[in-house]
């Protein structure tokens, strides 16, 4: 089965504060993806990736940067953190756009910026 | 304004029941939609997948599709306690796209 991780799992920083999580996946997939989940929200696509050295903006990439230095790593990058990023992060992978592009996703991190 | 919308936001079904559960896309460019399942404190899972017009059905799960609408529909029956969770509906963004926008999700209790 696939495999995803994220760490850390949990992460409680300081407004202004610089914050960096990171995603692992084992699945040897092109592309990968950090979402945030809010109530009410559903999952919002902040940046995604189609390989090594790429990163592309999301929906809502302001305030996030992305770095994917190698085929399994993908690291979601908050400069300067502010209340309004507290949330769950999930990243996921998956191959394709097409019918099959199921996209297979870590346990998330929980982050509360105070 | 979210281009995938789902409804009801909340549904509570007695266990054995049938539990319908609605999705539509106002994005004319969607095509493929998959649904989700969240448990509480989990990541979510991919549940089903449909593309073509009409319904795919695996176990008690049971999905339609209506492209011209783009409405798309989860059904399961006999539900289950195991079955309570957050249901995610998800949209291909456009032909070729690996983006998929989700919808805010329904939370279903199946109460014993």
């Amino acid at each position: 089965e696939a495999a995803v991780t994220q760490s850390p799992r949990n992460k409680v920083a300081v407004t202004g504060g610089k914050v960096t999580l990171s995603c692992n996946q084992t699945n040897n997939h092109n592309n990968m993806y950090w979402y945030r989940q809010d109530t009410g929200h559903g999952l919002r696509l902040i940046h995604y990736s189609y390989g090594a050295g790429s990163t592309e903006k999301g929906d809502i990439p302001d305030g996030y940067k992305a770095s994917r230095p190698s085929q399994e790593n993908f690291s979601l990058i908050l400069e300067l953190a502010t209340p309004s990023q507290t949330s769950v992060y999930f990243c996921a992978s998956g191959d394709g756009g097409g019918g099959d592009a199921e996209q297979f996703f870590g346990p998330g991190t929980r982050l509360t910026v105070l | 304004q979210q281009k995938v919308q789902q409804s009801p936001e909340s549904l509570i079904v007695p266990e054995g029941g049938m539990a319908s559960l609605n999705c539509t896309s106002s994005d004319r460019n969607v095509d493929y939609f998959w649904w989700y399942r969240q448990h509480s404190g989990k990541s979510p899972k991919m549940l089903m997948s449909i593309f073509s017009n009409g319904e795919k059905e695996e176990g008690r799960f049971t999905v339609h599709l209506n492209k011209a609408s783009l409405h798309t529909s989860l059904h399961i029956r006999d539900s289950q306690p195991s079955d309570s969770a957050l249901y995610l509906c998800a949209a291909r963004a456009s032909s070729g796209s690996w983006q998929l926008i989700f919808g805010s999700g329904t939370q279903l209790t199946v109460m014993p």
